[in-house]
């Protein structure tokens, strides 16, 4: 099946500076791949996905770029801020004969500091 | 529209009692799933149904059921309740072809002693 591997597994900024998270995976087929966002003591909820036919996507200070050939994709953050404070996963979806099941990164905790 | 809707928010069991956690969506997903959260692990996919009376395993099946009789609920069943089984656990729901957004529930914080 899918293998999704996050890293780095921790990361702090200072306010205002750029945050990048990195995943890769091993599925060829695999085509859709969503960033989810987890503050403490809540659920995890969607903030940005990119599908197989694009090679990056931007929705405001946060923009993804997806890499096929070497089925690597990252998160970027910019000019980050202190809510941006949370753990952020990874994941892809499968291909094959388990079509549509997602398989997540063990997750980034990001800290920003003021 | 109350999207996914999980009950109970917290639940202490002792080994080997069994309990069921309770998962409602209202947004027509066909595709439902649980998953658990233990720390530094990630999100693992338990068990998850492509549609009512369609049911199958995911990474972590071990020690759990679940059944699939209409498109609103999906139940997942505690056997007999184990340590290793203290975890977060989350529901989930998306639209059928494995490029959708899930929508999670709020969580379950399972304790077993």
């Amino acid at each position: 099946g899918e293998n999704v591997e996050q890293h780095p597994s921790t990361l702090s900024v200072q306010e205002g500076d750029s945050a990048v998270i990195k995943c890769t995976y091993s599925d060829s087929a695999s085509n859709y791949f969503p960033w989810y966002k987890q503050e403490l003591g809540k659920r995890p909820q969607l903030i940005i996905d990119i599908r197989s036919n694009v090679g990056e996507k931007k929705d405001q200070r946060i923009a993804v770029t997806l890499n096929k050939t070497a089925k690597h994709f990252s998160l970027h953050i910019t000019e980050t801020q202190p809510e941006d404070t949370a753990v952020y996963f990874c994941a892809a979806s499968a291909g094959g004969s388990t079509l549509g099941r997602l398989y997540f990164g063990r997750g980034t905790q990001l800290t920003v500091w003021p | 529209n109350a999207g996914v809707t999980q009950t109970p928010k917290f639940q202490v069991l002792k080994t080997g009692q069994s309990m069921t956690l309770q998962c409602a969506q209202d947004m027509n997903h066909e595709y439902m799933s649980w998953y658990r959260q233990d720390p530094g692990m990630g999100l693992r996919l338990i068990h998850y149904s492509v549609g009512a009376g369609i049911t199958d395993q995911g990474e972590v099946p071990n020690g759990y059921n679940v059944s699939r009789s209409t498109t609103e609920d999906f139940p997942l069943r505690l056997l007999s309740a184990a340590p290793s089984q203290t975890s977060v656990y989350f529901c989930a729901s998306s639209y059928p072809g494995g490029d959708s957004p899930l929508h999670f529930g709020n969580g379950t914080r399972l304790t077993v002693t």
